[in-house]
Parts: C-alpha cells; sequence; structure tokens
C-alpha cells in the first residue's frame, strides 16, 4: 500500500515547454486534488477531482489542466509552462466526506 | 469565495513553552475543519472538528471549534524541538463544492531548545 504517489519528485523546465505531473493512489480513494504551495501563501487549491470523469476547478487553475479517467489517476497538465509556476506541488486524496486528505511527498518545479 | 486566515504567521517559542494557533474561517455550508502538521514534505493529518466545544486531544496537542465564531484554535502544551513545523488549517465546505479543501496560510512554529 503506497498511498498517495507523486512522479517526479523535482523537475527544472523552460518556459513554454510543457510537462505532466503524475499522481496515482491505490487506496480507493473517490477525492483527488492538486495544490500549489508558495512561500507564505499555504495550499493553495488548482483542481479537485470528487470521482472518475469528475473534474471542477480551484482557487488558481490558469495554466493547469487535469483529466480524471480512473480512480487511481489524477494527472496534472502544465499547457506552456511560466516562471510564476515555480512551486511545489501537492497532490491529496480522501475516501469522500467526512474523511481527511491523505498527500503526496510533493513535486519541486522551477520554471527558468 | 471560501476563506481561511491563521494567525500568527509565525511563533518562536522555547522548549517547555505552550502555544496557541488560531485559524478563523468563512465558508459557505461548512462541513469541517481540519488541522495539518508539515514538517520536510507532506502535511500529516492532526485533526478533523465538525461540532463546537468538543475538543479533540491527542498527547500535548488538542483542537476545539466555535462554530459560532468561526474559528478553531490548536494548542501544543509543552513544546518540543520536534514540534518545529508548520500548522496548516483547512475547511471542508458542502454543497456543491464538497470536494474542496481550502487552507489557510499557515503558522511557522519554531521551538528552539
Amino acid at each position: 500500500n503506497a498511498g498517495v504517489t507523486q512522479t517526479p519528485k523535482f523537475q527544472v523546465l523552460k518556459t513554454g515547454q510543457s510537462m505532466t505531473l503524475q499522481c496515482a493512489q491505490d487506496m480507493n480513494h473517490e477525492y483527488m486534488s492538486w495544490y500549489r504551495q508558495d512561500p507564505g501563501m499555504g495550499l493553495r487549491l488548482i483542481h479537485y477531482s470528487v470521482g472518475a470523469g469528475i473534474t471542477d476547478q480551484g482557487e488558481v487553475p490558469n495554466g493547469y489542466n487535469v483529466s480524471r479517467s480512473t480512480t487511481e489517476d489524477f494527472p496534472l497538465r502544465l499547457l506552456s509552462a511560466a516562471p510564476s509556476q515555480t512551486s511545489v506541488y501537492f497532490c491529496a486524496s480522501s475516501p469522500g466526506q467526512g474523511r481527511s486528505y491523505t498527500f503526496g511527498s510533493g513535486t519541486r518545479l522551477t520554471v527558468v | 469565495e471560501d476563506k481561511v486566515v491563521q494567525s500568527p504567521l509565525s511563533l518562536v517559542v522555547h522548549e517547555g513553552d505552550t502555544v496557541t494557533l488560531n485559524c478563523s474561517y468563512e465558508v459557505t455550508n461548512f462541513r469541517s475543519l481540519l488541522w495539518y502538521k508539515q514538517e520536510k514534505k507532506a502535511p500529516t493529518f492532526l485533526f478533523m472538528l465538525t461540532s463546537s466545544g468538543i475538543e479533540k486531544k491527542s498527547g500535548r496537542l488538542s483542537s476545539i471549534l466555535d462554530k459560532k465564531e468561526l474559528f478553531s484554535i490548536l494548542n501544543i502544551t509543552a513544546t518540543q524541538t520536534g514540534d518545529s513545523a508548520i500548522y496548516l488549517c483547512a475547511v471542508r465546505a458542502g454543497g456543491t463544492s464538497y470536494g474542496k479543501l481550502t487552507f489557510g496560510q499557515g503558522t511557522i512554529l519554531t521551538v528552539h531548545p
């Protein structure tokens, strides 16, 4: 039981490049979310999903896409990376309402 | 828009001190409030509060929720250097936003020996 697995752990991109941050969970959790963490800003919600085929925007969705074709996976796509997207990204999952979220170990992304 | 505000933003204490961290919120259709501790990497879950006035306790940590005044506190007694971390408060909404968890900015706690 690996929990929430994020890959890669570190990534450097050039401005304008695209990439996908991977998130997988093996706990059969219905809810999954992506957050970014910047100094002094706490965790800000990018996109979230309450089940396969269902996604919705969070607080800071611009520049990011998501899809949820399976319960296990929730990839986050950066369409055209910008320096403002330099951050630490966390994926989290939860069994559902009334339950806490479990977090992955994060991806540190630098856009130069 | 849902809003969570934590205070203080940072706190420096010495081992043995007692600290109180604050979290206030404005959330449409409130469901629960959660506290997390973040050391080097991923936040780890501490407490989930849904009812006013009922204290949750785990060792030296305790937390309580006031749904009338829209805030929660996290108390840490007899602090240790291992308590140094970022403490995050989050609220979960219901209704059409039932999958959302909104976080505050966090409180950075530093405990000196």
